[in-house]
């Protein structure tokens, strides 16, 4: 079964820079697992930020970057805002199957 | 404007089922595929499965392909999606989402609450 990890939570102080990774059991994530990522907040649906690695849509804040990174697929936030703080997942492509990772929760403080 | 509308909360005894409807708009019907989504309470996403408005081809997560069917109606624009067998671990919200194939997502339903009784 494969298994998708994410930092289960991280902190980042207002205005700061911090790198969210999604790691995939089978080995290195590449472009073919076309990374998605989410943003969740208390009691709201998701909200689609980054697809396939690095792609934005037209409401995705420009501060919001995803990336493959060390064998990882990573989504960087750079000058971080209060309302951030949220739940964030990445969803990766395996032929066929997708499988969500553990999720981020990320605390701004 | 993208919208997709969700059925309402539901209520079922173990070993029910449950038909969830996901009715779209502002788009072309069959463009896209959905792309159906369910989290636990307190849990994460997990990945249901997915079906293209286009030709009917599903693809299932491998532990609910026995009692999962995706379907779409292209004359309302709306999907569904049913499930079998109810479980109290089927206690969720269960989301539709428009992908680009099965593969990238972009909007959202609001979400539909399924709660399992025994």
């Amino acid at each position: 079964q494969t298994v998708v990890t994410q930092e289960p939570s991280l902190t980042v102080s207002p205005g700061g820079t911090v790198t969210l990774t999604c790691a995939s059991s089978t080995g290195a994530v590449t472009s073919g697992h076309f990374p998605n990522w989410f943003q969740q907040k208390p009691g709201q649906a998701p909200r689609t930020l980054i697809y396939s690695t690095s792609d934005k849509h037209s409401w995705t804040p420009a501060r919001f970057s995803g990336s493959l990174l060390g064998g990882k697929a990573a989504l960087t936030l750079s000058g971080v805002q209060p309302e951030d703080e949220a739940e964030y997942y990445c969803l990766l492509y395996y032929g066929g199957t997708l499988v969500f990772g553990g999720g981020t929760k990320l605390t701004v403080l | 404007q993208v919208q997709l509308v969700q059925s309402g909360a539901e209520v079922k005894k173990s070993g029910a089922s449950v038909k969830v409807s996901c009715k779209t708009s502002g788009y072309t019907f069959n463009s896209k595929g959905i792309s159906w989504v369910r989290q636990a309470p307190g849990q994460g996403l997990e990945w249901m499965g997915w079906i293209s408005a286009d030709n009917g081809h599903t693809d299932y997560a491998q532990k609910l392909q026995d009692r999962v069917t995706m379907t779409t109606d292209t004359s309302t624009s709306t999907a569904y999606m049913e499930l079998r067998g109810l479980r109290s671990d089927d206690t969720a919200v269960y989301y539709c989402a428009r992908s680009q194939g099965d593969i990238n997502f972009d909007y959202w339903g609001q979400g539909s609450l399924v709660t399992v009784s025994s």
